[in-house]
């Protein structure tokens, strides 16, 4: 079946750096990618919807100049959170729709566990 | 704009009975999806039923089913033979039609624990 690849599974930095992570859809073109933040013991929180060749649309109260969302081919998708700190720290989640002219499925990756020190 | 609402943090049933989780939803669209997905403490995110909302059957997967009220606006997860492998949060989850960007909403989840 369809696979997204996310990329890296777990990451700690120092307070101050920035860190990549990727979404890649391994056998299907990737029209439409999500990217979601999830807290402890907390449901997955929309972030952006970013588009293939075009800017990611944000949801209220995302910050845009942390959260840098780029969308530059069909099978991959980077999340950069820029100069972080503590309270980024989070567990971020990609999905991706190949649309086919169907609204679903809907494939999500495994996850990033992002520890900032 | 669309909501999702899980009632029941936390649910617990013994081992090989049948639990059933609730959610309500609140739209004013005519045409979208409803999901359940699982999400266990690997936090991959499962799909575990998909029903379209112009369809009046319920959806059934194996040992899942749905009770699916349109005019209720409800959508319940009804799972039978309950494993312990079914331990895991469960989240409900909307889409809406409009567009081939409706993003899909989730509700906050309700934790199941299978008791052997």
């Amino acid at each position: 079946g369809a696979v997204v690849s996310q990329h890296p599974s777990w990451v700690i930095c120092k307070s101050g750096t920035s860190v990549k992570i990727e979404c890649r859809s391994l056998d299907f073109q990737a029209t439409t990618m999500f990217w979601y933040r999830q807290f402890p013991k907390q449901s997955l929180m929309l972030m952006a919807t970013s588009n293939e060749g075009s800017k990611a649309t944000y949801e209220q109260g995302v910050e845009k100049d942390k959260f840098l969302i780029n969308h530059a081919s069909l099978t991959l998708s980077t999340l950069t959170v820029t100069s972080a700190h503590p309270e980024d720290s989070s567990f971020y989640i990609c999905s991706a729709r190949d649309y086919s002219g169907r609204p679903w499925p809907q494939h999500f990756g495994d996850g990033t566990r992002l520890s900032i020190l | 704009a669309q909501t999702v609402t899980q009632s029941q943090p936390e649910m617990s049933v013994q081992e090989a009975e049948t639990v059933t989780l609730s959610c309500t939803y609140d739209t004013s669209e005519s045409d979208y999806y409803l999901f359940w997905y699982k999400q266990p403490p690997s936090r991959q995110m499962i799909l575990v039923i998909r029903q379209e909302a112009y369809k009046q059957q319920n959806a059934t997967e194996n040992r899942f089913s749905v009770n699916f009220q349109k005019a209720a606006k409800s959508f319940s997860l009804k799972i039978s033979d309950s494993q312990l492998g079914d331990a895991a949060m469960y989240f409900c989850a909307y889409r809406g039609n409009l567009n081939r960007d409706d993003k899909i909403i989730f509700g906050k989840g309700t934790r199941l624990h299978i008791l052997p």
